[in-house]
């Protein structure tokens, strides 16, 4: 149990045109989804925290309207990036933390999306 | 301001050794979960702590929550290869806030 789907696993654009990333938790519901950005051998840096039915938080410095994220159901998250420039490259992971059954701050990563902007 | 500090940052070890990665905060947490990622893929959850002082087994794996819930350990038995990976730990104060990640710890194990 506890699984989080990500689509697509790797993406290769344009600079200049926008992506699309897709968050699924398959065998659980999902209030909040995490979207994260992690660059060679560091840590996790969150960008956001995607909330079903209402508007995402965003950490600072992360342009809301670069990346938009919307959270339409208990089980799917999606973050576009919009107008994708080369420094947007990066390793994307969403997460998604279970909406019961679970005391603590448990989340469970999707296997990340790598995006490379040419 | 790092909240979670992972030591050390990189280490290399020969299968069969122990080993011990620490966590550290200033800051009190509910809960503390423990996370293994290899290249390319999403972290593992391996164990979430929340009660000070708490020890988990997890195989080879032992994991200790601080008596102050302020830090914890990850102590590895007789390291393999496939314990190969990015060790991250992540707290959260309350049960429905955010997580804050540490560095992170790269292990290798040499065959």
């Amino acid at each position: 149990g506890a699984v989080v789907s990500q689509h697509p696993s790797r993406v290769i654009c344009k600079s200049g045109t926008s992506v699309k990333i897709e968050c699924r938790s398959l065998d659980f519901q999902a209030t909040t989804m995490f979207w994260y950005r992690q660059f060679p051998k560091q840590s996790l840096m969150l960008m956001a925290t995607s909330n079903e039915g209402s508007k995402a938080t965003y950490e600072q410095g992360v342009e809301k309207d670069k990346f938009l994220i919307n959270h339409a159901s208990l089980t799917l998250s999606t973050l576009t990036v919009t107008s994708a420039h080369p420094e947007d490259s990066s390793f994307y992971i969403c997460s998604a933390r279970p909406s019961s059954g679970r005391a603590y701050n448990e989340q469970f990563f999707g296997p990340g999306t790598r995006l490379t902007v040419l | 301001t790092q909240l979670l500090e992972q030591s050390p940052q990189f280490l290399s070890i020969q299968e069969g050794e122990n080993l011990t990665v620490y966590c550290n905060s200033s800051s009190v947490f509910s809960s503390l979960q423990w996370y293994r990622q290899e290249p390319g893929e999403g972290p593992v959850l391996l164990v979430t702590v929340v009660t000070g002082g708490e020890v988990k087994k997890l195989k080879r794996l032992t994991f200790q929550f601080g008596d102050a819930r302020k830090d914890s350990s990850l102590h590895i038995t007789a390291a393999q290869p496939g314990d190969t990976g990015l060790y991250l730990c992540a707290g959260a104060k309350t049960n429905a806030g955010k997580s804050t990640f540490g560095d992170g710890t790269t292990l290798t194990v040499k065959p």
